[in-house]
């Protein structure tokens, strides 16, 4: 059983320009989490996707960042007109169900912004 | 703000010593914890999910203990090795924000041979 998938693992942007991450999670997974971790910083919640739903966003910045999470294919999770701040790690995880479930990780996507 | 301490921040021991590491976290509106080990390069990989006060975890040499009431968790290492090395993370699931962890900052473990 494959684990979560991310990628790219690496993506180089230009300010200004979108990024876009995708996440496929593992088979059987309905439920998708986004967390971040800027440099020096631990994981921080972004946001928590369910197929066609976002059930909680409290985590992503109100502008410029955006996911889904459709009822085919991988999550996306898409960042506009990308500012040096954005550089950072992008994990995506998912799990069977919420509540205590476990979230399996995937590697990882490393975005800096040149 | 919500904030899950981790201690010690790093923690360098010799092959064969045991070692623990705690997490703190609000014991209001608790729901689960989770511990994490996280090797560089790699994807966190889940040991543990705690939910109930008292509960106690094992897989192989690594264990963890749980106390809700007063907010902490021990994770422990019995006879360390080299590939213990990694950084250890907890996360703190609340009733009210099912879905949603907080994370510590970690434990950097380091195994001298």
């Amino acid at each position: 059983n494959a684990g979560v998938m991310q990628n790219p693992r690496h993506l180089v942007r230009r300010r200004g320009q979108e990024a876009r991450l995708r996440c496929s999670p593992m088979k059987g997974h309905s439920h998708v989490y986004w967390y971040r971790q800027l440099p020096e910083e631990g994981l921080k919640f972004m946001v928590y996707l369910q197929k066609e739903n976002i059930i909680d966003e409290s985590g992503m910045p109100k502008e410029r960042f955006s996911a889904e999470f459709p009822k085919e294919g991988p999550s996306i999770l898409r960042i506009q007109q990308v500012v040096r701040g954005d550089s950072a790690a992008y994990f995506c995880a998912s799990s069977p169900r919420e509540t205590q479930e476990t979230q399996y990780f995937g590697p990882g996507t490393r975005l800096l912004v040149l | 703000i919500l904030n899950v301490e981790q201690s010690p921040q790093s923690l360098h021991v010799q092959e064969g010593d045991s070692t623990n590491f705690t997490c703190s976290f609000p014991s209001s509106n608790f729901y689960a914890l989770h511990w994490y080990r996280w090797e560089t390069a790699k994807s966190p990989e889940a040991l543990f999910v705690m939910t109930l006060n008292g509960d106690e975890k094992k897989k192989g040499r690594i264990s963890a203990t749980l106390n809700t009431k007063e907010g902490y968790s021990y994770l422990y290492i019995k006879g360390s090795q080299p590939e213990d090395s990694a950084t250890y993370l907890c996360a703190f699931n609340r009733g009210s924000t099912l879905g949603r962890l907080y994370f510590g900052r970690g434990t950097q473990l380091t195994v001298w041979p």
